[in-house]
């Protein structure tokens, strides 16, 4: 199975900061990657997938990159609706497997 | 408007089966592969399972293989997972989730299923 590993596990932030968020592969998925966010008691919500595109409706501040086994998750200005714990999964084969998610919280 | 409407969750003895129901609108199901997902109370998404939009092919995670199945019923708008033989490290908040490019584009509110005697 495809380990991800997503690092910080917690982050604290203010608003208005530029924070990234890094996702590494155990092994190459090429661009097979995708993130989502979570709030508290709610479903994930899509923000980005192969790596870079951003999904419909999803603000522009939040960006994604990498391929490979290296991936980042940038957010570049925080905004108070942004604080959320944040997934990496990988799509590259079965099964289809999570990071551990990325806590962001307000500093 | 994409919707996902699961249901059939609730309390069950160990050893026991539930079948949840997530129940599609605002799309043609039979075009889109669907997918279950988990989440333990306080810990991370887990994959569980996913099948095609014909419901020919099927995938599963090694921790539920051979005691869940997934199926859909694209006449009825509705995909399921019939969990057998169920564990305490089965409780989980379950959802049910549409595939595009990959990807689960839309999610329902999710299912709170708890193994306990």
């Amino acid at each position: 199975d495809i380990q991800l590993t997503q690092s910080p596990t917690f982050l604290s932030a203010s608003v208005g900061d530029r924070v990234t968020i890094t996702c590494r592969a155990s092994q190459g998925i090429r661009s097979f990657l995708a993130w989502y966010q979570q709030k508290p008691g709610k479903a994930p919500n899509l923000l980005i997938y192969v790596a870079s595109t951003l999904q419909s409706g999803v603000p522009s501040r939040f960006s994604g990159s990498g391929s490979g086994t290296e991936f980042t998750l940038t957010i570049s200005s925080l905004q108070p609706e942004d604080f959320a714990t944040y997934y990496c999964q990988q799509l590259h084969s079965y099964p289809r497997t999570f990071g551990q998610g990325t806590r962001l919280e307000i500093k | 408007e994409v919707q996902l409407v699961e249901s059939g969750g609730g309390l069950i003895q160990p050893g026991g089966s539930l079948r949840l129901s997530c129940e599609a609108s605002g799309f043609n199901l039979s075009t889109y592969a669907m997918t279950w997902v988990r989440q333990a109370p306080g810990k991370g998404l887990e994959w569980v399972s996913d099948i095609s939009g014909s419901g020919g092919g099927t995938n599963y995670a090694d921790s539920v293989k051979g005691r869940f199945t997934i199926s859909r019923d694209n006449f009825k708008n509705t995909l399921y997972l019939q969990m057998n033989s169920l564990r305490a490290e089965d409780t989980a908040v379950y959802y049910c989730a549409k595939e595009t490019n990959n990807v689960s584009d839309y999610w329902g509110q999710g299912a709170l299923v708890t193994v306990s005697s």
